[in-house]
């Protein structure tokens, strides 16, 4: 069983759409959630970070986690053109350095 | 607002040369990382640093791997001898507060082995 998982997609959404991103982990040590976005060949962007269970706001990004399905959602209100690029889930645990766990990424393409 | 760099932005070397890739982190950041992202692939974890030595690495970073903090500003990857499963996209992270807190990627290096 993979330790982050998450739908690649493409997920193709018209300009206004709720967009929901999901991830499933099986380690139950995570505490520590976080959502980035890629553009083409660029380096992932910090959108959210979330510290155990819980919804967090931040303009039109929410992030939800709920330890005990193991799963985190990232949701997108009124999508823009701009939002169009490759988000990824990454987490880690209790104790760890630093070592971040990332889900493939989904590929989001908010459509005009 | 401040940012971590990454130079040069595409490297292109030789099977068996050794490359250095250079990451300028956040200025007031105290935790360094390194990441690859092989094309299409997830971003996998190398190793992270901090107060001057490694804290944790992964299986990926082996003998052929070293890190260092040459001065206040500069945290370098070597690979001694790099192989064709080497080509990836290198991404330096830090972070300020502590090893589980919000880590900031640079724009990453693209290196080619041929």
């Amino acid at each position: 069983q993979k330790e982050v998982e998450q739908d690649p997609g493409p997920l193709s959404v018209p300009e206004g759409a709720i967009v929901s991103l999901n991830c499933t982990y099986s380690n139950s040590a995570f505490q520590y959630f976080m959502w980035y976005r890629q553009y083409s060949r660029k380096g992932p962007e910090l959108l959210m970070y979330t510290y155990s269970s819980g919804n967090k706001e931040d303009g039109r990004f929410t992030a939800q986690v709920d330890k005990s399905s193991k799963y985190i959602s990232l949701f997108i209100r009124d999508s823009q053109p701009s939002d169009s690029a490759t988000y990824l889930c990454a987490m880690s645990g209790r104790g760890s350095q630093g070592n971040l766990i990332f889900g493939k990424g989904t590929k989001l393409s908010v459509k005009p | 607002e401040p940012e971590v760099t990454q130079t040069p932005s595409h490297q292109v070397t030789q099977m068996g040369q050794e490359v250095i890739l250079r990451c300028v982190p956040i200025s007031n950041h105290l935790y360094f990382y390194w990441y690859r992202q092989i094309l299409g692939q997830k971003v996998e974890f190398l190793v992270s640093f901090y107060n001057n030595e490694i804290s944790e690495k992964s299986e990926i970073f082996d003998d052929q791997f070293s890190v260092e903090r040459p001065d206040g500003s500069n945290f370098t990857l070597k690979i001694r001898s790099t192989k064709l499963e080497d080509s990836a996209m290198y991404f330096c992270a830090s972070t300020q507060k502590g090893p589980s807190t919000e880590q900031y990627f640079g724009p990453g290096t693209r290196l080619t082995v041929t």
